[in-house]
């Protein structure tokens, strides 16, 4: 069946460093792909998208682009901020979701 | 608009009690997912309904776990007997339309079995 994994974490980082966290699939077809972030006590938000090869999906400064020749969706942030402290998770689907594992990410400052 | 509202926010309940956890989608919405988040199994959808009618169960563990959604305003996850491996937050999650990633999630219930 389809799969999402992602690098573990935790994934600890300085104020403005740049941000990558891997994301593979392997999947049937050629799914959408989602990042979705978590902050402490709270659901999960969709982050960003991208629904077809080649597509980049960004938002808040986060991007990630759809990469079929190597099944991945990484995650990127050029300067991270405390306020990105969160986990993130890939995904992929469309009326179901496959989730990854979740990376937890601490930015000190 | 409030949002997606799960009750309780933590429950802690003893192995072989019956547990309900309680979810009022976005008014309007016309999908609702119901997901369990565990450090072990990660974040996985248990069932989904829309228009108040289950379309798709395979995700929920075993004949102990049941949803019901009476009304567009309400549904229900049951645990019965509970068990302490069904220790995890519990995520309901509502969307307009297909595609589940629209969906709008609550703020999840801690339930934990002792």
């Amino acid at each position: 069946g389809d799969s999402v994994t992602q690098m573990e974490g935790p994934v600890t980082l300085s104020e403005e460093a740049f941000l990558t966290i891997n994301c593979t699939y392997t999947a049937t077809g050629y799914p959408s792909l989602f990042w979705y972030v978590q902050y402490p006590g709270e659901g999960l938000q969709l982050l960003l998208k991208a629904t077809k090869a080649d597509d980049k999906g960004s938002n808040k400064g986060f991007e990630a682009t759809y990469r079929k020749e190597t099944t991945s969706f990484h995650l990127e942030k050029g300067s991270v901020q405390v306020s990105d402290s969160a986990v993130y998770f890939c995904a992929l689907g469309a009326q179901k979701l496959v989730f990854g594992q979740g990376t937890r990410l601490t930015i000190n400052p | 608009d409030a949002g997606v509202i799960q009750s309780p926010r933590h429950e802690v309940t003893e192995m072989g009690q019956e547990v309900t956890l309680r979810c009022k989608p976005i008014s309007g919405h016309d999908y609702l997912f119901w997901y369990r988040q565990t450090m072990m199994r990660g974040l996985e959808l248990l069932i989904y309904f829309n228009n108040n009618v289950p379309i798709d169960d395979s995700g929920m563990p075993e004949d102990r776990f049941s949803a019901k959604m009476p009304n567009a305003s309400f549904s229900t996850l049951k645990i019965q007997p509970s068990e302490p491996r069904d220790s995890a937050v519990y995520f309901c999650a509502s969307s307009l339309g297909g595609g589940a990633y629209r969906a709008f999630f609550g703020q999840g219930t801690r339930l934990t079995v002792v």
